[in-house]
């Protein structure tokens, strides 16, 4: 099975108000990738983090590695429509290089 | 600098066909992976390589078959297609090391009717 669990699976907003996804684990991560995928596209890599603890922004994103590097989120300011799409968490496997994306969470919005 | 390719965008396969998806890169990346992402499921491995000669399993390897003779391609072989091989297909390379990112090609959308 997957080794990062992502939720939630769906978010429907309002233009303007803040969205959140989780990805949790039961085993320690490296590091944490995040990947946006537009509707109809590819993913696309974000941000990675790697230290316990790290907060990482970029314009209204804010990312977080938890404490014990089992968890993570990604914390979307104002929405706007451009944020449309599939937000993926990734992991490499423990001991191995695979990466393994959690289910992802699809943002909609209504402007 | 094309990055990674997949072709052919679109295929539609009889029960039982066979075909191959290719995926090349032209980024030197040692690392090179197929996904298949289903509604609900996320991305999920099928076979990877680390480098030419070398591949190995992933989460979903059934019914599938890759080589690596090249550091460039990476295709992946459909013996005998199945309904439930009815998917969007995505290839992805990366530089060797877990701190790599990954970067895909624009997916192959596969029906097996």
């Amino acid at each position: 099975g997957q080794q990062v669990m992502q939720i939630p699976q769906y978010q429907h907003v309002q233009e303007g108000e803040d969205f959140t996804t989780y990805c949790n684990s039961s085993t320690t991560l490296s590091n944490i990738q995040w990947y946006k995928q537009r509707p109809g596209g590819h993913p696309v890599f974000l941000i990675q983090l790697v230290k316990s603890g790290e907060v990482k922004k970029q314009k209204r994103l804010t990312f977080q590695f938890g404490e014990a590097k089992k968890n993570s989120s990604l914390h979307i300011t104002a929405t706007q429509t451009t944020d449309v799409g599939t937000y993926f968490c990734a992991s490499p496997l423990q001991g191995a290089q695979k990466l393994v994306f959690g289910q992802g969470t699809r943002l909609t919005i209504n402007p | 600098n094309a990055g990674v390719t997949q072709t052919p965008k679109f295929q539609v396969l009889k029960t039982g066909q066979s075909m191959t998806l290719q995926c090349a890169q032209d980024m030197n990346h040692e690392y090179m992976s197929w996904y298949r992402q289903d509604p609900g499921m996320g991305l999920r491995l099928i076979h990877y390589s680390v480098g030419a000669g070398i591949t190995d399993q992933g989460e979903v390897p059934n019914g599938y078959n890759v080589s690596r003779s090249t550091t460039e391609d990476f295709p992946l072989r459909l013996l005998s297609a199945a309904p439930s091989q009815t998917s969007v297909y995505f290839c992805a390379s990366s530089y060797w090391g877990r701190d790599a990112e990954a970067f895909f090609g624009q997916g192959t959308r596969l029906t097996v009717v």
